[in-house]
C-alpha cells in the first residue's frame, strides 16, 4: 500500500542554519504531497503542498519540490529560526479509488533550533 | 472564523468503559476525518465522511470503534469496551471537499485518551 518515509529525528540546528528534512513516498498513480507542522502544544497545521510532479510548494521560507522520478518531497529552509522548532510531518493523499480523502503520514521529524 | 474543535481535550477512563469523542468541524466543510496518533508516530487514518455518509472506514482497527455524523456536521467517534492499547491522541480534521483543490484538511487540537 501507499506509504511515506521521512528521516528520523530529532534534528538540532543552530539559528540561521540550512534545513533539509528528507521525505520519500511509495504510491500508485499521482498522489498529492503535503508537509504539516505541529508547534509545541498546538494541533497540526498545513505548511505547504504540491499536487503534481515538479510543483514546488512554499510557505514561511520553507520549500519542497514534488519529484516523481525520485518519489521524494524533501523539505528545505535556507535559514531556520528558533520559532521553527516543531515536529514536521510529510504526508500524501492517494489519487485513486475510495481512499482519495485520507492522508497517509510519515512518523514525523522533531526539529529543535538553538539560538 | 472558528477552527475545528474537539472535546474533551483529555479523557482518562478505566479499561472496559465506553468513551465518546466529539468533533465539531469548520462550518460548511463537507468532509470530516478521524485519525489516531500514537506517541512518536504520525497520525493514522481511521475513517472519513462526506456530509453524513461514511465514505471509508477501512482504518477502524476493530468493531469496538465506530463513528457517526448524523446531520453532516458534528461527528462522534465511539470506542466500546476500551483497552489500554486504545490510549492515543485522537485527531479530527475537516475539509471543504474530499478531493480536488479544496481538500486541504484543517486539524483540531485532538483528544488525548488514556485508558488505565
Amino acid at each position: 500500500g501507499d506509504s511515506v518515509t521521512q528521516m528520523e529525528g530529532p534534528v538540532t540546528l543552530s539559528e540561521e542554519a540550512f534545513l533539509t528534512i528528507n521525505c520519500t513516498y511509495t504510491a500508485t498513480g499521482y498522489p498529492s504531497l503535503f508537509w504539516y507542522v505541529q508547534y509545541p502544544g498546538e494541533g497540526l497545521q498545513l505548511l505547504l503542498k504540491a499536487t503534481k510532479a515538479d510543483d514546488k510548494g512554499s510557505n514561511k521560507g520553507f520549500e519542497a519540490t514534488y519529484r516523481k522520478e525520485t518519489t521524494s518531497f524533501h523539505l528545505e529552509k535556507g535559514s531556520v529560526q528558533v520559532s521553527d522548532s516543531a515536529v514536521y510531518f510529510c504526508a500524501l493523499s492517494p489519487s485513486y479509488g475510495g481512499s482519495q480523502g485520507n492522508l497517509i503520514f510519515g512518523k514525523g521529524t522533531k526539529l529543535s533550533v538553538k539560538p | 472564523g472558528a477552527g475545528v474543535s474537539q472535546s474533551p481535550r483529555y479523557k482518562v477512563t478505566k479499561r472496559g468503559q465506553d468513551v465518546a469523542l466529539r468533533c465539531d468541524p469548520i462550518s460548511g466543510h463537507v468532509s470530516l476525518y478521524w485519525y489516531r496518533q500514537a506517541l512518536g508516530q504520525g497520525p493514522e487514518f481511521l475513517t472519513y465522511f462526506n456530509y453524513e455518509a461514511q465514505q471509508d472506514k477501512s482504518g477502524l482497527p476493530n468493531d469496538r470503534f465506530s463513528a457517526e455524523r448524523p446531520e453532516g456536521s458534528i461527528s462522534t467517534l465511539t470506542i466500546q469496551r476500551t483497552e489500554q492499547r486504545d490510549s492515543a491522541m485522537y485527531r479530527c480534521a475537516s475539509s471543504l471537499e474530499g478531493i480536488g483543490r479544496n481538500n486541504e484538511q484543517f486539524f483540531g487540537p485532538g483528544t488525548r485518551l488514556t485508558v488505565l
